[in-house]
């Protein structure tokens, strides 16, 4: 089945700085969408974006399908940003929603 | 529009018993799936329902059950509890048509977190 990996699965950033968090997935896929679980464990929607460029505030995101990897940008990071980000993944033919393994943001005051 | 609803949030069980737990998702969503979260697995898919029928079912042992009923509310069973069963369970609802390809947004609820003690 479709392999999603994220990198990198940890990161520290200083508030205000910008990051770039990738999601590689190994397989077309029909829908891709990018989740924040913030510590209480809720995960929350930011994108569905199985291709294309897409922005919301300070987030972005960029899905180049043929070349299979999305990519989130977060600029001028606020401590309430931190948590896991989590990309997953969907093929054509199936039901299942894969995701990637995360990527843990701390950003600091 | 209410989000999806999970219930219990939190629940406490010892090995050997059972367990159920209920989602409600958003109104007019009929597409349902359940995923478990385990800090060494991850976020895994369990199943997924689609007009009370199951359309698709994740690498779990039989004692990982599911149902979904006319009004599309869900609950998923787990019998002869073990300490490797406690997680968070997230359940997901999507409006989803009968096609497989196309839009599929899944939206979550804020889990339900079961120990096995």
């Amino acid at each position: 089945g479709i392999q999603v990996e994220q990198s990198p699965p940890d990161l520290i950033l200083q508030e205000g700085a910008n990051s770039t968090l990738r999601c590689n997935f190994s397989d077309s896929v029909n829908n891709l969408q990018w989740f924040h679980q913030n510590p209480w464990g809720q995960l929350i929607n930011l994108f569905y974006i199985p291709s294309g460029t897409k922005q919301n505030g300070r987030l972005s995101a960029t899905t180049v399908a043929t070349e299979r990897y999305s990519l989130l940008y977060i600029s001028s990071s606020q401590t309430t940003d931190s948590g896991v980000y989590f990309c997953a993944a969907r093929m054509d033919s199936s039901y299942k929603l894969i995701f990637g393994s995360g990527t843990r943001l701390l950003v600091r005051p | 529009k209410a989000g999806v609803t999970q219930t219990p949030r939190y629940l406490i069980k010892t090995r050997g018993q059972q367990v159920t737990l209920s989602c409600s998702p958003i109104s007019g969503h009929r597409s349902v799936s359940w995923y478990q979260q385990t800090p060494g697995q991850g976020l895994q898919f369990l199943f997924e329902y689609f007009s009370e029928t199951q359309r698709n079912k994740g690498n779990f042992p039989g004692r990982f059950s599911g149902r979904q009923f006319s009004n599309s509310r869900s609950e998923m069973n787990v019998s002869t509890l073990e300490l490797g069963d406690s997680a968070l369970y997230l359940c997901a609802s999507s409006s989803r048509t009968g096609a497989v390809s196309g839009a599929n947004v899944l939206t979550f609820g804020a889990g339900s977190r079961l120990t096995v003690l």
